[in-house]
C-alpha cells in the first residue's frame, strides 16, 4: 500500500530534550516536506527536500533541522524543543513538481506537546 | 512572499452548492491546489489548477484566474461527509508550498 508513515504519532516531552520525528514514504517520491499545523494558521511549511541531500527552508524553519540521506526518509529533528513548538506535525511527499504532478501525500500526523 | 486568503467558515445544507474563494499574492506563482481535511485526519489532495479555467472532478470543481490572482473550489450536491476543512495552497517557483488558513465547511441536514 502506498503510504507516508510518521513516528511517533503522539509525543509529550520537556523543554530542551532533543527529539526526532521520523517520516518514511514507499512511493519513490523525490519531493518531501514537513509542515506544522496550528489552530487558525493552517499548515505552514517547515522544510522541504527536492531529492537526496537537497533540503531547503520553508516559512518557519527556526528551531528545526532535517536531513535527507535516503530518498524514502526525511526525519525532523528538534535539537532543543520549546513550548512554542507544541503543534501537530505532518510529513508529506510527492513526485517532483516540475514533472507536473502536484498531489502531495500526507502522513497521519504527529501531535507533539512540549512542557 | 506568498499569502493566501480564504474565508474561515461556511455553513450550508445537504444538497446545496458551496463556493470557497481563495485569493493569493505570490511571486513566481505556479498553480493552485486544494486539499480536504477531516477533523483528526490528514489533508488529502482534491485538485490542482495551473491554467485559467475550470477543472471538474465529480461533485467538486476548481477554478483559477491568474489575471485576478483568484481561485475557488466548488462543492456541489453537498453531503454530510463533506463537512471538513478545505485549504488552498500554491507552489511558487522555489517549490515552497504555502497554504491558506483553511475554510471550515459545516453541512447541516
Amino acid at each position: 500500500e502506498a503510504q507516508v508513515t510518521q513516528n511517533p504519532r503522539y509525543l509529550i516531552t520537556v523543554t530542551g530534550k532533543k527529539l526526532t520525528v521520523t517520516c518514511s514514504q514507499n512511493m519513490n517520491h523525490e519531493y518531501m516536506s514537513w509542515y506544522r499545523q496550528d489552530p487558525g494558521l493552517g499548515l505552514r511549511q517547515i522544510y522541504y527536500s527536492m531529492n537526496v541531500e537537497a533540503t531547503d527552508k520553508g516559512d518557519v524553519p527556526e528551531g528545526y533541522k532535517v536531513s535527507r540521506k535516503e530518498k524514502r526518509n526525511f526525519p525532523l529533528i528538534l535539537e532543543s524543543p520549546s513550548p512554542n513548538q507544541t503543534s501537530l506535525y505532518f510529513c508529506a511527499s510527492s513526485f517532483h513538481p516540475l514533472q507536473g504532478v502536484h498531489e502531495q501525500y500526507f502522513g497521519p500526523g504527529t501531535r507533539l506537546t512540549v512542557t | 512572499g506568498q499569502s493566501l486568503e480564504q474565508p474561515s467558515e461556511v455553513t450550508a445544507v445537504e444538497g446545496a452548492i458551496v463556493q470557497i474563494n481563495c485569493t493569493y499574492q505570490t511571486s513566481g506563482f505556479y498553480g493552485l491546489s486544494w486539499y480536504q481535511q477531516h477533523d483528526g485526519g490528514a489533508p488529502t489532495f482534491l485538485s490542482y489548477n495551473a491554467l485559467d479555467g475550470l477543472e471538474e472532478t465529480g461533485r467538486f470543481s476548481s477554478f483559477l484566474s491568474r489575471s485576478d490572482s483568484y481561485g475557488y473550489l466548488l462543492l456541489q450536491e453537498l453531503q454530510m461527509k463533506d463537512s471538513a476543512s478545505y485549504f488552498c495552497a500554491d507552489q511558487a517557483a522555489g517549490n515552497k508550498l504555502t497554504f491558506g488558513g483553511g475554510t471550515r465547511v459545516l453541512v447541516k441536514p
